[in-house]
């Protein structure tokens, strides 16, 4: 099956700094990959849709400042959070899609658990 | 505003019982439901998906029932193996999404079986 992978797998951060994850399709081209968060005992809750050589789409109430997503190519795409605060601790997953269909399924990375202290 | 939800957080069952997870949506736009299991600091995995036009899609061990009237669906897991505990999420998108395909995610069901 398709393998998304993500790194770091954990990150630990003094406030203020800021702070990249990847995401890499490793088995296949992703046009779009999505960034969800999850915070303890809640749904995975949608951040924003990355698209290969566009700029990323952004769910209400997420800071396109603050969370800077790069999509590359077709098998990288990057989350920064800049200028971390604990609040921003939190566990960050990131999936892809195969192709371009209306219901092509998403691969999901293992996540990055950020804590910022 | 939760437009998916799993009203139970958790759910214990004995090995090889059933288990009966439920998904409640509310928004009738939703014309595809998927399910995925999670571990702990792991990303989720997809294990199975129905479309509107269906009401049973079946996969092995899981199937999943869907009732349109109700806004319900339901994953069914028999005979259930200590190896399935994890938390389930039921997700659910729509074709006027378009393109981005994007998954509206419940807020999870912990499923514990005992041995």
């Amino acid at each position: 099956g398709a393998v998304v992978s993500q790194h770091p797998s954990r990150v630990i951060c003094k406030s203020g700094t800021s702070v990249k994850i990847e995401c890499r399709s490793l088995d296949f081209q992703a046009t779009t990959m999505f960034w969800y968060r999850q915070f303890p005992k809640k749904s995975l809750m949608l951040m924003a849709t990355s698209n290969e050589g566009s700029k990323a789409t952004y769910e209400q109430g997420v800071e396109k400042d603050k969370f800077l997503i790069n999509h590359a190519s077709l098998t990288l795409s990057t989350l920064t959070v800049t200028s971390a605060h604990p609040e921003d601790s939190s566990f960050y997953i990131c999936s892809a899609r195969i192709g371009e269909g209306t219901y092509n399924e998403q691969f999901f990375g293992p996540g990055t658990r950020l804590t910022v202290l | 505003d939760q437009q998916v939800k799993q009203n139970s957080p958790s759910l214990s069952v004995q090995e090889g019982r059933i288990s009966i997870l439920n998904c409640d949506y509310t928004n009738s736009m939703f014309d595809y439901f998927l399910w995925y299991k999670k571990y702990p600091a792991e990303g989720p995995t997809f294990l199975i998906s129905i479309s509107s036009i269906k009401d049973k899609n079946e996969d092995g061990r899981f199937t999943v029932f869907l009732n349109k009237s109700a806004k319900h669906l339901s994953l069914h897991i028999v005979p259930s193996q200590p190896g399935d505990s994890a938390v389930y999420f039921c997700a659910a998108s729509s074709i006027y999404g378009g393109a981005t395909n994007k998954l509206i995610f419940g807020t999870g069901t912990l499923l514990a079986v005992q041995p």
